[in-house]
């Protein structure tokens, strides 16, 4: 089983509409959670910090499940500027990333 | 700004031909990192520094090396690149106090073509 796991996607989404991606994690010790962001070519962006249960910022929300051991990540009233690579990332004493999941949105 | 500096932007080199990449940073972060991404894959870690503590990855290949003259620049150098080692070279930064895993800010990166 892989550290980090996402579904690659893409997941084509029409604008305005809410979408949710799922990180899993093998390792439950672990205590801090990333998402970033990565446009096409570019570096990747922390998005959010997530520490404990979850975190919120505008439209987007971060979810923890440790008994499950996935994070989520939550955005509503989706933009077109919010298409890219979403990427997970956990603290193993250091950053393990997925290898991301892509999204689309359409007009 | 504050921000984490790549150049050059893009490399081209040929097999074999060593090469240079270099990264700055104006955060005053103690821990600097280089990763490798390929095309639809997860950033790979290769090593970090914590100051002046040098920390490889038990999977990075002998091939690459890493120097860390000061706190504000770190390089990557590739002895002998290989056809394997196109690839995006991304460079990030973290202050930590305790160990080095924490929020981590990435630079525009490297892309490296190996003729």
């Amino acid at each position: 089983r892989k550290e980090v796991e996402q579904d690659p996607g893409p997941f084509n989404v029409p604008e305005g509409a809410t979408v949710a991606f799922n990180c899993t994690y093998s390792n439950s010790a672990s205590q801090s959670f990333f998402w970033y962001r990565q446009d096409c070519r570019k570096e990747p962006k922390l998005l959010m910090s997530v520490y404990s249960s979850g975190n919120e910022d505008g439209r987007f929300t971060a979810q923890l499940n440790r008994a499950s051991q996935y994070i989520s990540l939550l955005i509503r009233d989706s933009k077109l500027s919010d298409s890219a690579t979403y990427l997970c990332a956990v603290d193993y004493n250091k950053l393990v990333f997925g290898a991301g999941t892509i999204l689309r949105v359409k007009s | 700004d504050a921000m984490v500096i790549q150049n050059p932007r893009y490399q081209v080199t040929q097999f074999g031909k060593p090469v240079t990449l270099s990264c700055s940073q104006t955060l005053n972060h103690n821990v600097m990192y280089w990763y490798q991404q390929k095309s639809s894959q997860a950033p790979k870690l290769l090593f970090h520094y914590y100051d002046k503590d040098f920390n490889n990855e038990a999977d990075t290949p002998d091939n690459f090396q890493s120097r860390r003259p000061n706190t504000s620049f770190c390089f990557l150098d590739i002895r002998s690149p290989g056809l394997g080692d196109a690839a995006m070279y991304l460079c990030a930064t973290s202050r930590v106090q305790t160990r080095p895993s924490n929020e981590q800010f990435f630079g525009p990166g490297t892309r490296l073509t190996v003729l």
